[in-house]
C-alpha cells in the first residue's frame, strides 16, 4: 500500500521569508500524481500545486514550488516570500488509480 | 456555480444510530469521493465513485455505504454509528481522468457519536 510521510508537524517562517515543507512517499507504481493541499482554519481544503510523476521538471505555480526527486521517492514544497495568509495545514498527497493518500500534515504559522 | 455541497454542516449520533450525509456538486464531474479527517489527522479515502451506478472502496470503508444514482449526488450512509467514526467529512469532485486533476472539496460535515 501506498504510505505519504511529513516528518514535520508544525514550522514557522517569519514574513516574507522561505520555508520547504517535507514530503516522502512509499510506492512500487511507477506512473502517479503528486499533489500539495493547503487547509486553512475555515477547513476549506485548496489544492496548491500538482505534480505528474513522468513529468522531470519541477512544477511552479506563482510563489509556489516542489522539488521532486522520483528515485528518492521525495516532494518537498517550497513557499518563497511567505505572507500571513499561507498560515495554514499543509498536505502532501498521492494519487494512483483513483486511490488517494495523504499524510497527516504540516501546520505553518507565518510569523509577521 | 455552488461548486460541492454538503449538509449537514454538523451533527451528533447516539451509537447504534444511522445517517446520510448529503453531497451535492453542480460541476458535472464524472469523478466523486467521500474522506474523513480525524484530528490531526490528514484525509482517508471512504469511497469513490467514477460515474453514476459505479463505485469503489477506498482506504477505509468498513462501516460505510455509498450510492450514486445521479452525476450530481453522492450520498454516504453510516449504518450503526460508532464513536470511532467521530470525525469531519469531506465530499470531493473531480473531472476525468480523476486522478490527475484537482479535487474539488466540499466544506466539510463534523459527526460526533456519543
Amino acid at each position: 500500500a501506498q504510505t505519504v510521510t511529513q516528518s514535520q508537524p508544525e514550522m514557522s517562517v517569519q514574513e516574507a521569508e522561505t520555508v520547504t515543507l517535507s514530503c516522502t512517499y512509499d510506492t512500487s507504481e511507477s506512473n502517479y500524481y503528486l499533489f500539495w493541499y493547503k487547509q486553512p482554519p475555515s477547513r476549506q481544503m485548496i489544492l496548491v500545486i500538482r505534480q505528474e510523476a513522468y513529468k522531470q521538471q519541477n512544477a511552479t505555480e506563482n510563489r509556489f514550488s516542489v522539488n521532486f526527486q522520483k528515485a528518492a521517492k521525495s516532494f518537498s514544497l517550497k513557499i518563497s516570500d511567505s505572507q500571513l495568509g499561507d498560515t495554514a495545514m499543509y498536505f502532501c498527497a498521492f494519487c494512483n488509480n483513483n486511490d488517494m493518500r495523504f499524510g497527516a500534515g504540516t501546520r505553518l504559522t507565518v510569523k509577521p | 456555480n455552488a461548486g460541492v455541497t454538503q449538509t449537514p454542516k454538523f451533527r451528533i449520533l447516539k451509537i447504534g444510530q444511522s445517517m446520510t450525509l448529503q453531497c451535492t456538486q453542480d460541476m458535472n464531474h464524472n469523478y466523486m469521493y467521500w474522506y474523513r479527517q480525524d484530528p490531526g489527522m490528514g484525509l482517508k479515502l471512504i469511497y469513490y465513485s467514477v460515474g453514476a451506478g459505479i463505485t469503489d472502496k477506498g482506504e477505509v470503508p468498513n462501516g460505510y455505504n455509498v450510492s450514486r444514482s445521479t452525476t450530481e449526488d453522492f450520498p454516504l450512509r453510516l449504518e450503526l454509528a460508532a464513536p470511532s467514526q467521530t470525525s469531519v467529512y469531506f465530499c470531493a469532485s473531480s473531472y476525468p481522468p480523476g486522478q490527475a486533476y484537482e479535487q474539488y472539496f466540499g466544506p466539510g460535515t463534523r459527526l460526533t457519536v456519543t
